[in-house]
């Protein structure tokens, strides 16, 4: 149980194009979805928070006009990388928090590495 | 300084041996992380703790709230195991978890 899935696993973009990445509880529903980015050789960071069904909450130096977060369901957020440029090149990672149990636990997805040219 | 700190950085070790990890952390917390993450990237979740020790396998995690500082430890390691290990805290603040810098071990014959 508590699979997260993420789509597409990998994506080679042009510059300036829009990319959007799915993330996915596929067995349980998730009230609380989370966005990371980790850059080669460092750690995750934290980008933007969902919560279903209302905006999400940015983390500090995260555009939110360049990364758009769309929360629509239980079970479903996506992240979309508008006007992608070369340094937005990097792995996207999501977890995702289900709304019962434990308020602490997450779970993660395998990742998108996403490559703009 | 981070607020979590990992160590070692690197670690290398041979098939069998017992590994230890070490997680430290200079907030209040209201869980801790154990992740495993492979290669390819993909992360996946190995212990989520708040108080003991859990063990899972050959896998087994410590934490001590008092000294701020928990472990992660492989018995008869294997090739297999060679992954980076991020310990990731959990402040209570929405769920938003900061992270280790990882640690990153390397298991040989």
């Amino acid at each position: 149980g508590a699979v997260v899935s993420q789509h597409p696993s990998r994506v080679i973009c042009k510059s300036g194009t829009s990319v959007k990445i799915e993330c996915r509880s596929l067995d349980f529903q998730a009230t609380t979805m989370f966005w990371y980015r980790q850059f080669p050789k460092q750690s995750l960071m934290l980008m933007a928070t969902s919560n279903e069904g209302s905006k999400a909450t940015y983390e500090q130096g995260v555009e939110k006009d360049k990364f758009l977060i769309n929360h629509a369901s239980l079970t479903l957020s996506t992240l979309t990388v508008t006007s992608a440029h070369p340094e937005d090149s990097s792995f996207y990672i999501c977890s995702a928090a289900p709304g019962t149990g434990n308020p602490f636990e997450q779970y993660f997805g395998p990742g998108t590495r996403l490559t703009v040219t | 300084k981070n607020e979590v700190e990992q160590s070692p950085q690197n670690l290398t070790a041979q098939e069998g041996e017992f590994i230890t990890i070490n997680c430290s952390y200079s907030v209040g917390i209201s869980a801790l992380h154990w992740l495993q993450q492979h290669p390819g990237g993909g992360i996946v979740s190995l212990f989520m703790l708040s108080s003991g020790k859990k063990k899972h396998g050959r896998l087994i995690a410590t934490i001590n709230i008092q000294e701020k500082h928990s472990s992660l430890h492989i018995t008869a390691s294997h090739p297999r195991d060679s992954a980076v290990y991020i310990c990731a805290v959990d402040t209570g603040t929405a769920s938003k978890l900061t992270f280790g810098t990882g640690t990153r071990l390397q298991v040989t014959l």
